[in-house]
């Protein structure tokens, strides 16, 4: 079945920087590109940018261009976000998602990852 | 961007209910429109897709319809396992946009 397994939760200053990985199993991880999508406390979803599993091409969010980065390691099956110059109000739930074909929408999440920024 | 608007923002039904949500979209998304149920502390799960195809495992209660800037989402028979969150999503252009949310009660 297929399963998205997230990092853990971190704790960060403003200014870091935070690595968060997805890794993915029970299905051909180079078929199916990802989504990222953040949640701040209490508010909705907001998507973040879209990465090719098969070539690593990258599309972000106009807000999150030049801070974030979204890679792949196609030896692990994991899909990375990396988000840079952190504030407090990036604390939120980073979630992965893989796309489906049809019309890309998001169809298996990882569980969610909770980065709190905070000095 | 695609701006997407949900109504209602809230919305108190009983066990049984008919239940509709609608999503509008600035501009037309096509077909591009999907919808997710969140209850708290979990992943959004993918309901409807494709604005009208039913993602596998969904119950049939829950369907869509609509295509360009006008899109609802019925559930047929309100369940109380169907207390949650729920949000359209447009994926016809990037930046994929989410309407803001409508929450369900009982």
């Amino acid at each position: 079945q297929v399963l998205l397994v997230q990092s853990g939760a971190e704790v960060m200053k403003p200014g870091a920087s935070v690595k968060v990985s997805c890794k993915a199993s029970g299905y051909t991880f180079l078929n199916y590109p990802f989504s990222w999508v953040r949640q701040a406390p209490g508010q909705g979803l907001e998507w973040m940018g879209w990465i090719s599993t098969s070539n690593g091409n990258t599309n972000y969010a106009q807000k999150f261009r030049d801070r974030v980065t979204m890679t792949t390691d196609t030896s692990t099956s994991t899909v990375y976000m990396e988000l840079r110059s952190l504030r407090s109000d990036d604390t939120a739930v980073y979630y992965c998602a893989r796309e489906e074909r049809v019309v890309g929408a998001p169809d298996y999440w990882g569980q969610g990852t909770l980065v709190t920024v905070s000095s | 961007d695609i701006q997407m608007t949900q109504s209602p923002s809230s919305l108190s039904a009983s066990v049984g209910d008919r239940v509709t949500i609608t999503c509008r979209a600035s501009q037309s998304v096509s077909n591009y429109l999907n919808w997710y149920q969140q209850k708290p502390g979990k992943a959004p799960k993918l309901l409807i897709y494709a604005a009208s195809s039913l993602q596998s495992g969904v119950p049939s209660r829950f369907s869509g319809s609509g295509s360009g800037t006008h899109f609802t989402l019925t559930i047929s028979s309100l369940q109380p396992e169907d207390i949650a969150t729920y949000y359209c999503l447009q994926t016809f252009t990037t930046p994929n946009t989410f309407g803001q949310g409508t929450k369900l009660e009982i």
